[in-house]
């Protein structure tokens, strides 16, 4: 199975910062990754879609980048309402779809 | 608006069964294929199942093939997902997820609230 490994596990950030995370496969799964956001007791959202497409209603502060092996979600300007963890998923390699460990953003 | 809302979980001891339902409203159920998620306490995403929206193609996690069994009624805008054999490890969040289209195995649109289910004695 191909594994998502998420960096960083966490970290802390201020409201207005620009955020970077990063999510790396373990074999090249060109640009079959979503990203997903996930509140405290929520259900996870759908963010982004073939790495860089953005679902509909999302705000355009968030984008995504990257193909094969290595990708990128970025905040551009961090609201409160977006502390929250944050997963990727790969799905190239289906029915066996996998999940990245998540990264938690903090309020510094 | 898409809603799904999922059933069916509590506490049930290893070696038990327990059968999970996911009730869609909100859209053409019939034309998407579905998804069961789950996520244990504190932990990340795993997912479980997928079923197409004809349930002509069905694939498990190899954590749960042999035990899970997926279905849905179109008819009733139902999902389900059988489990039985429950280990301590299946104990978890069961999210029901929507993929975007019929038979698409991918990303999932929209998810629903979730429903605890504990494997303890």
């Amino acid at each position: 199975a191909i594994r998502m490994t998420q960096s960083p596990s966490s970290l802390s950030a201020s409201t207005g910062d620009r955020v970077t995370i990063t999510c790396r496969a373990s074999q090249g799964i060109s640009s079959y990754l979503a990203w997903y956001q996930q509140k405290p007791g929520k259900a996870p959202k759908l963010l982004i879609y073939a790495a860089s497409t953005l679902q509909s209603g999302v705000p355009s502060r968030f984008s995504g980048s990257g193909s094969g092996t290595d990708f990128t979600l970025t905040i551009s300007c961090l609201q409160s309402e977006d502390f929250a963890t944050y997963y990727c998923q790969q799905y190239y390699s289906y029915p066996q779809l996998t999940f990245g460990g998540g990264t938690k953003v903090e309020i510094k | 608006e898409v809603q799904l809302v999922e059933s069916g979980g509590g506490l049930v001891q290893p070696g038990g069964s327990l059968r999970l339902s996911c009730a869609a409203s909100g859209f053409t159920f019939s034309s998407y294929s579905m998804n069961w998620v789950r996520q244990a306490p504190g932990k990340g995403l795993e997912w479980v199942s997928y079923i197409s929206s004809s349930s002509s193609t069905i694939y498990y996690a190899d954590s749960v093939k042999g035990r899970f069994t997926i279905s849905r009624d179109n008819a009733k805008n139902s999902l389900y997902l059988q489990m039985n054999s429950l280990r301590a490890e299946d104990t978890a969040v069961y999210y029901c997820a929507r993929a975007p289209n019929w038979n698409f195995v991918g990303w999932q649109d929209y998810w629903g609230q979730g429903t605890l289910v504990t494997v303890s004695s």
